[in-house]
């Protein structure tokens, strides 16, 4: 099966301690994204990555630091700089437009619901 | 805050009325995207409509885009219990990222 997977669903961790979450994908894609979603909310960028070993701060990227060292994992670090942690994280990815220019279609892993006790 | 907004934020039918769903956005854009959410899970892409595009059909969707009102509308021909869910739209602005909107909240009642 093709797809993206976010391991685990549900996460607790105790306030000040950083946590890592997984998102791993097997579409062969070259961008991945991570978002945060707040009850009723829609989605925040919080970092991307186009290709690689490279990544952009999205518009709420205070507090989380990723890496990307295989093209099919981007795992995303919640650090205890982050405020207000508690939310449902999702990732994607897409294909790279040759240009870079643009986004197309966006395939979504199935979140992450992290609570901080 | 750049996301997009979307009206209404909820919305109630019955099964097989219409429903329609529109959101605005504040760049100018390369595509605009309809996505929809299952409660508790990850986004589904239902279609995507360019920005040289006017109205484009998929199935029961039928979505339309005026780029000259920065605004787009998406519409559900007779609903059935299994649409309830929330829909979210994404416009692409030409950064390689999906702005996303506020979200609407379909239940369709059987």
């Amino acid at each position: 099966d093709g797809g993206i997977t976010q391991s685990p669903k549900y996460l607790f961790r105790k306030e000040g301690q950083n946590v890592t979450l997984s998102c791993e994908q097997n579409l062969n894609h070259d961008a991945m994204y991570w978002y945060r979603q707040d009850p009723g909310q829609g989605l925040r960028l919080i970092y991307y990555s186009q290709i690689v070993n490279d990544f952009q701060k999205g518009d709420i990227a205070e507090g989380y630091s990723v890496s990307r060292e295989k093209k099919e994992s981007f795992p995303l670090t919640v650090t205890s700089a982050q405020k207000n942690p508690t939310a449902f994280y999702l990732c994607a990815s897409s294909i790279r437009d040759s240009w870079g220019r643009r986004t197309d279609t966006q395939y979504f892993g199935p979140g992450t619901r992290l609570t901080v006790l | 805050s750049q996301q997009g907004e979307e009206d209404p934020q909820a919305l109630s039918i019955q099964e097989g009325e219409n429903a329609t769903m529109n959101c605005s956005y504040k760049t100018s854009i390369n595509n605009l995207q309809w996505y929809r959410q299952n409660s508790g899970r990850g986004l589904v892409h239902l279609i995507l409509i360019r920005s040289n595009e006017r109205e484009k059909h998929s199935g029961r969707l039928r979505v339309t885009l005026d780029t000259s009102k920065k605004s787009s509308s998406l519409l559900i021909t007779a609903s059935r219990a299994a649409d309830t869910a929330s829909y979210f739209c994404a416009s692409e602005g030409g950064f390689q990222k999906l702005v996303f909107g506020t979200g609407t909240r379909l239940l369709v009642s059987p």
